[in-house]
């Protein structure tokens, strides 16, 4: 069993829709857990972190549920530069030298 | 302010040949981690360099070794290549004592393997 499991895509949505992305982790042990946003060809870039009570950053909404061992992110007013690869990502540690365990990830398309 | 650096940008090298990648990180941090990132799949922890001392390793063979010079900037050595090591490399560096702050990612070294 895959740490980080995640839907794989490829998600396909209207501009202005709305998508969610959900992903599992494995070890009950993880402390940090973050969303990436990783662009063709590019780098992993830091989207937002995901908290237990659940945050906010304009239209991205993340979510943690620790009993389930579940991470999802929500995307509002979708738009075309919201197209990339999300990755789910956990830690076992809180700092920030973390080891970092990535999923596959979940393609994201945005339509015009 | 200069991000994380890394050389070179495309590599092809020739099964059962050696291969050096080099990373700088963002001014200001001291620690480096490399990743493996194969076509399609997330990226995956080989190790981390801090003090120049390796300090975590992910599930990565002995061919898989590195360097950090004193100046915090490091290398990733990869022996005798198998076909399979061909990825995007990545590096990200970080402060070790800043609590949860964030790790920046490095552009890349795409390494083929023919």
């Amino acid at each position: 069993r895959k740490e980080v499991e995640q839907d794989p895509g490829p998600f396909n949505v209207p501009e202005g829709a709305t998508v969610a992305f959900n992903c599992t982790y494995s070890n009950s042990a993880s402390q940090s857990f973050f969303w990436y946003r990783q662009d063709c060809r590019k780098e992993p870039k830091l989207l937002m972190s995901v908290y237990s009570s659940g945050n906010e950053d304009g239209r991205f909404t993340a979510q943690l549920n620790r009993a389930s061992q579940y991470i999802s992110l929500l995307i509002r007013d979708s738009k075309l530069s919201d197209s990339a690869t999300y990755l789910c990502v956990v830690s076992l540690s809180s700092g920030s030298a973390r080891q970092l365990t990535f999923g596959s990830g979940t393609q994201l398309t945005v339509l015009p | 302010d200069a991000g994380v650096t890394q050389s070179p940008t495309h590599l092809i090298k020739t099964r059962g040949q050696q291969v050096t990648l080099r990373c700088s990180p963002k001014s200001g941090h001291d620690t480096v981690s490399w990743y493996q990132q194969a076509l399609g799949q997330g990226p995956q922890f080989i190790f981390q360099y801090y003090e120049e001392e390796e300090r975590q390793r992910g599930n990565f063979p002995d061919r898989f070794s590195g360097h950090q010079f004193p100046n915090y900037s490091s290398e990733l050595n990869v022996n005798a290549l198998l076909l399979g090591d061909s990825a995007l490399y990545l590096c990200a560096s970080s402060l070790i004592g800043q609590g949860v702050g964030e790790q920046y990612f490095g552009p890349g070294t795409r390494l083929t393997v023919t």
